[in-house]
């Protein structure tokens, strides 16, 4: 089936320590993107790539990096430069061609600082 | 810049009641709107969306009628279900700048009891 596959599914992490969120997409879609969730706050946009090896800032950047080295994949790692890491984080994907705004989300990461 | 901006929660309903969730925005051109659902632990879904003014979008028996009049974008069911307990988020496909691709207001929480 097609769809975007985020792995962990729940991730702890001791202060200090980077860790890496993975998101890949089967869908062919060109454009992907990282959100964090926190209760009572909606989505905000951490980054965004719209092509392989470009991606842009979003809202929230700082204490995140990305990379977009092949079209299906779009990890996030959360830095220990990140001073309220714990949140749920959801990646998402949409394609280009007609694109009428649609996106495509992943089932989710919860991370948990210790 | 563009905002959507949807009624506070949680928003407590019995089974079989109707619903109203109400959503504005505010945007420079005719953006597409849309309604997004995220049930317990999991991403967000599509579940309905309008690309100009007096479409109606309709899924599940949701709908939502594009007003730009009132640059309105209100979620009805006329009867709603436990399952339908979830949060709901509107949101618009925002056209340039560094916010990717859409906005979304803060969700609100819906809560149906048996």
């Amino acid at each position: 089936d097609g769809g975007i596959t985020q792995s962990p599914k729940y991730l702890f992490r001791k202060e200090g320590q980077n860790v890496t969120l993975s998101c890949e997409q089967n869908l062919n879609h060109d454009a992907m993107y990282w959100y964090r969730q926190d209760p009572g706050q909606g989505l905000r946009l951490i980054y965004y790539s719209q092509i392989v090896n470009d991606f842009q800032k979003g809202d929230i950047a700082e204490g995140y990096s990305v990379s977009r080295e092949k079209k299906e994949s779009f990890p996030l790692t959360v830095t220990s430069a990140q001073k309220n890491p714990t949140a749920f984080y959801l990646c998402a994907s949409s394609g280009t061609s007609g694109n009428t705004g649609e996106l495509f989300f992943g089932e989710g990461s919860r991370l948990t600082v210790l | 810049g563009d905002s959507v901006t949807q009624m506070e929660g949680p928003v407590t309903l019995s089974e079989e009641a109707f619903l109203t969730i109400n959503c504005t925005y505010t945007a420079t051109g005719y953006p597409s709107l849309f309604w997004y659902v995220q049930y317990p632990g999991e991403g967000l879904q599509l579940l309905l969306k309008a690309t100009k003014a007096d479409d109606k979008g309709s899924n599940k028996g949701f709908e939502a009628t594009y007003r730009k009049e009132t640059t309105s974008f209100h979620l009805e069911k006329g009867s709603v279900q436990v399952s339908d307990s979830a949060v709901y988020f509107c949101a618009l496909k925002y056209y340039g700048g560094s916010q990717g691709n859409l906005i979304f207001g803060k969700g609100t929480k819906l809560s149906v009891k048996p």
